[in-house]
């Protein structure tokens, strides 16, 4: 009965590919977001969705697109993947706007590219 | 620009005592505080958190202190167990974004 959820777990694929990495939550949160922690651990905010309204878009090139079809999910599609894209992809969750109390993590997708 | 720092990687205690993990910002417009723990293949999990109206909110064996004037904030786990044993994000909002520190690994020993 996992709150956030995401698939796959684990993603390993060549440069020059186009991959998709899903996020679900069933806590009837409103908004969404997608981390990525780099090899050097920092964690960083990537893309925030509000109501499938998206509210953040950091300095992400474009060849990273978000997607959330309904509040429930905020899919993360890459294009083009490069060496540098390879990091743990964290989706999270929260109920409302700035400065909620809890955003809630799904497990992570680690992606490789080789 | 690293606006929450952890400049402790990991901390190594004993079970029993006392934990004291460090975080510092340099944001002045932060004004609300959480602590995650990670697990590893988990994602961060909340633990605790501060609002910059407070200087100390405490739950269990976690206290949280916050020193708005030094920018600074600190998590004390009393007593350490083994499973506490993880890794420690401090984090700050800025609007909807959590900045995150690059957490302190935290080994309790039996």
């Amino acid at each position: 009965d996992t709150a956030v959820s995401q698939t796959p777990k684990y993603l390993v694929t060549q440069m020059g590919n186009d991959k998709s990495i899903k996020c679900e939550q069933n806590l009837g949160h409103d908004t969404m977001y997608w981390y990525k922690q780099d090899s050097k651990k920092f964690l960083k905010i990537m893309f925030s969705y509000n109501n499938k309204e998206l509210i953040i878009n950091e300095t992400v090139p474009n060849r990273f697109s978000p997607k959330s079809p309904d509040k429930a999910h905020l899919n993360l599609h890459i294009n083009s993947l490069e060496l540098g894209d390879s990091a743990v992809y964290f989706c999270a969750s929260s109920q409302g706007g700035p400065r909620t109390d809890t955003q809630y993590f799904g497990p992570g997708t680690r992606l490789t590219v080789l | 620009d690293q606006q929450v720092k952890q400049n402790s990687p990991s901390l190594s205690v004993q079970e029993g005592r006392i934990s004291i993990l460090n975080c510092d910002y340099t944001n002045s417009m932060f004004d609300y505080f959480l602590w995650y723990k990670k697990y590893p293949a988990e994602g961060p999990t909340f633990l605790i958190s501060i609002s910059s109206i407070k200087d100390k909110n405490e739950d269990g064996r976690f206290t949280v202190f916050l020193n708005k004037s030094a920018k600074h904030l600190s998590l004390h786990i009393v007593p350490s167990q083994p499973g506490d044993s993880a890794v420690y994000f401090c984090a700050a909002y800025s609007g909807y974004a959590l900045n995150f520190g690059k957490g302190t690994s935290l080994l309790v020993t039996p």
